[in-house]
């Protein structure tokens, strides 16, 4: 099936550094989804990337939509210890009937 | 308005043994989801519904069923659990027509021995 692969894996940071992640895909989607999942919560919506080449941020986030399609990016600037969780794409199948995830960027931050 | 609820939180079973992971959404959604959680894995689609009356599968659908009989409940049944399904499982909610995504459920940590 369909395979979203994010990197790094994980990341252990100090305080006020900026991080970058990506995401990977072999098919072209045209919608890419970040999320944060929280540790004991749900995965929480942060940005929606709807266009090829598209830069939106959110705050300290910033995610930008490949111009393949076929990757997706997210930084955050000065990272504070609230940013700690598991992040992760996502893209949609179907008429977004349903979304596939990518495997995840564990992200750790020192105060 | 409570969002997407999942009950239990926490739930042990022998193996061999069957449940109902219940979840509710009060925000009138046609879609929704259910997906489990492993390590490493990230969240994988079990069943999925665009609304009441209809399901259908996921990426990794056996050893469970679900139905839809309404538009507000969404029930996850394990038929004879298994130790491969210890996970952690997600219910979400979509309304029909957005493109922003769907809308998570806190989870339930599902422990088969």
């Amino acid at each position: 099936g369909q395979q979203l692969n994010q990197s790094p894996q994980s990341m252990f940071i100090q305080e006020g550094e900026d991080v970058s992640m990506n995401c990977t895909s072999s098919s072209i989607f045209n919608t890419w989804l970040w999320y944060k999942q929280d540790p004991g919560e749900g995965p929480v919506l942060l940005i929606a990337l709807y266009k090829a080449g598209e830069l939106t941020s959110n705050g300290r986030l910033t995610a930008q939509f490949g111009i393949t399609r076929k990757d997706s990016f997210l930084n955050i600037s000065a990272s504070i210890p609230s940013d700690v969780g598991i992040y992760f794409c996502a893209g949609p199948l179907t008429g977004f009937q349903k979304l596939v995830f990518g495997t995840g960027t564990r992200l750790l931050v020192s105060p | 308005n409570a969002g997407v609820t999942q009950t239990p939180k926490f739930q042990v079973l022998k193996t061999g043994q069957s449940m109902t992971l219940q979840c509710a959404q009060d925000m009138n959604h046609e879609y929704m989801s259910w997906y489990r959680q492993d390590p490493g894995m990230g969240l994988r689609l079990i069943h999925y519904s665009v609304g009441a009356g209809i399901t259908d599968q996921g990426e990794v659908p056996n050893g469970y069923n679900v139905s839809r009989s309404t538009t507000e409940d969404f029930p996850l049944r394990l038929l004879s659990a298994a130790p491969s399904q210890t996970s952690v499982y997600f219910c979400a909610s979509r309304k029909g027509g957005q493109s922003y995504g769907y809308t998570f459920g806190s989870g339930t940590r599902l422990t088969v021995v």
